[in-house]
């Protein structure tokens, strides 16, 4: 089935990066984008970016525009994200998710599933 | 693109029929999808193109709306429906969510 699992839990000072893995399964990698969303303790969810599993074209939140970077390693069939200068905002649970597109009609509507099962990153002194 | 999910949040009993409604802060076509998450869980899918079922969800779920205003209604409420709902614009970037409908038991 498809599936996408991430790496473990982190625990950064302020100012250090963290990277996310996601390695994806279940479907052929370079045929569907991967995204990267986080959900901080009672904030709504963020979308951070995605990236074109098949030519690495990336898009990043104006927000995180700097500090976020999306990777994919197509060998691996994995996802990267890494988040520099971090500071205790940062604290949240980060997913991965599989970003696909279904004709309806004439129209394409992209949709956002599975989703990993989360990251939590914990930024603290 | 803000998104505004009603209500916050909504006590039901299972069997009822419940409506969340999400409205945008301006026209996104269809491009809406619903999902639902439980604690300590990842965001599962419901619905995209605001009213197209994922593959597998029980038809009790549906989804209608166009332009700024959407609707997710559950049929008959089971168990396993008290979760978070979410609504998530993907017309626009950046793509953003609702900040969620939390489904309780009566």
């Amino acid at each position: 089935q498809v599936q996408l699992v991430q790496s473990g839990p982190e625990v950064r000072k302020p100012g250090a990066s963290v990277t996310v893995s996601c390695k994806s399964s279940g479907y052929t990698f370079t045929d569907y984008s991967v995204y990267w969303l986080r959900q901080a303790p009672g904030q709504r969810l963020e979308w951070m970016g995605w990236i074109n599993t098949d030519n690495g074209d990336t898009k990043y939140s104006q927000t995180l525009q700097g500090r976020v970077t999306i990777i994919r390693d197509t060998f691996a069939n994995t996802a990267y994200m890494q988040l520099t200068s971090l500071t205790s905002e940062d604290t949240a649970i980060y997913y991965c998710a599989r970003g696909g597109i279904s004709m309806i009609g004439t129209t394409a509507h992209g949709w956002v599933d599975p989703w990993g099962q989360g990251t939590l990153v914990t930024v603290s002194s | 693109i803000q998104l505004t999910q009603s209500p916050s949040f909504l006590s039901a009993s299972v069997g009822d029929r419940v409506t969340i409604t999400c409205r945008a802060s301006q026209d996104i076509g269809s491009y809406l999808a619903w999902y639902h998450q439980k604690p300590g869980n990842a965001p599962k899918l419901l619905i995209y193109a605001a009213s197209t079922l994922k593959s597998g969800v029980p038809s009790r779920f549906s989804g209608s709306g166009s332009g700024t205003d959407f609707t997710l209604t559950i049929s008959r409420l089971q168990p396993e429906d008290f979760a978070t709902y979410y609504c998530q614009q993907l017309t626009t970037y950046p793509i953003t969510f609702g900040q969620g409908t939390r489904l309780e038991i009566k």
